[in-house]
C-alpha cells in the first residue's frame, strides 16, 4: 500500500523564479491538502483539492496555486519565489466525506530553499 | 489569539520520566482532536486520536477537557525514542481542515 509521495526532496530556487511541487496521494485518498511548514512552526494550511477543484483556501497570496488531476494527485506552484518562500512543503491525503474527523497522512516533503 | 495554542519547551526530562503537555484551542465549535509526531526534518505522523472520554496507548494518554477547551499528553516511562515535537491539531466541526499547533518539543536524555 502506497502512502504519500512527494517531488522532489529537496531543492534550491532563486528569488523570482517559479516552482512546482508534486503529490500522489496514499492509495484509495481522493483528497490532497497542501501544507507550508517553516522552522520551528506547525504546518500552515495553504489549500485543498478534491474533485480536481480548490475545495477550501488557506491565508496565502495567489502566487500559490494549485491543481487536482483526475487521479488524484496535485501539484502545488508557487510564483515570484520570495526569501520567506523557504520551508518544507507537505502534502498530506485524506478521505473526502462528511465527517471532519478523517485522519490524514503526510508525505516526506519537500524542503524549498530560495536563495 | 491563536486557534491552536502549545508551549514550544523545549521539555527536557531524563529517561523514565512522566511528561504532559498541554493544547488550548480557542474555536468551542471544534469537534476532532489528535495528536501528531514529527521527528527532526520529517514529517508529522498520527500518534493517536483524542476521545471524550480520554484514551490510553500503552505509554501514551490523551484527554480532552471541553469546558476549558484544552487537550493532554500524557507520557509515561519516557524513552529516548519518545524524541520528537509533537503537534496538537484541532479540526472544527464541518471542517475539512484540522489546524495544527507550533509543536512542543520533548528531548528525553539519559
Amino acid at each position: 500500500d502506497a502512502g504519500v509521495t512527494q517531488s522532489p526532496t529537496h531543492l534550491i530556487k532563486t528569488r523570482g523564479q517559479q516552482v512546482t511541487l508534486r503529490c500522489s496521494p496514499k492509495s484509495g485518498h481522493d483528497t490532497v491538502s497542501w501544507y507550508q511548514q517553516a522552522l520551528g512552526q506547525g504546518p500552515q494550511f495553504i489549500f485543498q483539492y478534491y474533485e480536481e477543484e480548490e475545495r477550501q483556501r488557506g491565508n496565502f497570496p495567489d502566487r500559490f496555486s494549485g491543481h487536482q488531476f483526475p487521479n488524484y494527485s496535485s501539484e502545488l506552484n508557487v510564483n515570484a519565489l520570495l526569501l520567506g518562500d523557504s520551508a518544507l512543503y507537505l502534502c498530506a491525503s485524506s478521505l473526502a466525506g462528511p465527517s471532519s474527523g478523517n485522519t490524514i497522512y503526510f508525505g516526506e516533503g519537500s524542503w524549498l530553499t530560495v536563495v | 489569539r491563536k486557534e491552536v495554542e502549545q508551549d514550544p519547551g523545549p521539555f527536557n526530562v531524563p529517561e523514565g520520566a512522566t511528561v504532559a503537555f498541554n493544547c488550548t484551542y480557542s474555536n468551542s465549535a471544534s469537534q476532532s482532536f489528535f495528536w501528531y509526531r514529527q521527528d527532526c526534518r520529517k514529517e508529522p505522523k498520527l500518534l493517536m486520536s483524542v476521545y471524550s472520554s480520554g484514551n490510553e496507548d500503552g505509554r501514551f494518554t490523551a484527554q480532552l477537557n471541553r469546558a476549558s477547551q484544552y487537550i493532554s499528553l500524557l507520557i509515561r516511562d519516557s524513552k529516548l525514542s519518545d524524541s520528537a515535537t509533537y503537534l496538537c491539531v484541532v479540526n472544527k466541526g464541518g471542517s475539512y481542515i484540522p489546524t495544527f499547533g507550533r509543536g512542543t518539543s520533548l528531548i528525553v536524555h539519559p
